[in-house]
């Protein structure tokens, strides 16, 4: 089955600066990966996904970009404020229609 | 429209005690999952509902633990003999069968064991 590894485990920036969270996949399958924010006390909530025929997509202030050779892809914010602070999980889906989620990164953004 | 809804959100029950947790998904959405989290830990996989088609149970942790869902409506994750390392948030989520994988969450049920 897939297997998603996530880095790093907590990730710490000051307001205005980038912050950037990699992870890396096993299953040259998977052809689905999102990412959710998941705040304190709440669920998960899905901010911006890729699919494997693209290698980058943008919403705003955050970007996602995908490396399918080396089977990694990565969560960029730019312009980081204090509400994005959160726990970061990626994730990695095939033909099973089942998401594999990496363990989570805490991102602290300070004033 | 209405997000994924779980009730209660939250369970205080003890060891050895049984507990039912529900889950209301987005109106029209097939697929529904359950999953665990612990405390400062990530998403684990418990069970997979799509359409009529059977269960998806794999990730179910024991026989203790079972899920049911009615058609395309609610679904309950039940718990028997409950244990203190079944202490974690119970996270369900729905998708809409199109793109199955863009899985919405509820906030959750926090159950503690004592």
């Amino acid at each position: 089955g897939e297997n998603v590894e996530q880095h790093p485990s907590t990730l710490s920036v000051q307001e205005g600066d980038s912050a950037v969270i990699k992870c890396t996949y096993s299953d040259s399958a998977s052809n689905y990966f999102p990412w959710y924010k998941q705040e304190l006390g709440k669920g998960p909530q899905l901010i911006i996904d890729i699919r494997s025929n693209v290698g980058e997509k943008k919403d705003q202030r955050i970007a996602v970009t995908l490396n399918k050779t080396a089977k990694h892809f990565s969560l960029h914010i730019t312009e980081t404020q204090p509400e994005d602070s959160a726990v970061y999980f990626c994730g990695g889906a095939g033909t099973a229609s089942k998401l594999t989620f990496g363990t989570g990164t805490r991102l602290q953004v300070t004033l | 429209g209405a997000g994924v809804s779980q009730s209660p959100s939250n369970k205080v029950t003890e060891k050895g005690k049984d507990v039912e947790l529900r889950c209301d998904p987005i109106s029209g959405h097939t697929a529904l999952y359950w999953y665990r989290q612990r405390l400062g830990q990530g998403l684990e996989f418990l069970i997979y509902f799509q359409g009529n088609s059977a269960p998806d149970k794999s990730g179910l942790p024991s026989d203790r633990f079972s899920a049911e869902r009615t058609g395309e409506s609610v679904s309950t994750l039940t718990i028997q003999r409950t244990q203190q390392e079944d202490s974690a948030v119970y996270l369900c989520a729905s998708s809409d069968g199109i793109f199955f994988y863009e899985q919405y969450f509820g906030p959750g049920t926090r159950l503690t064991v004592t």
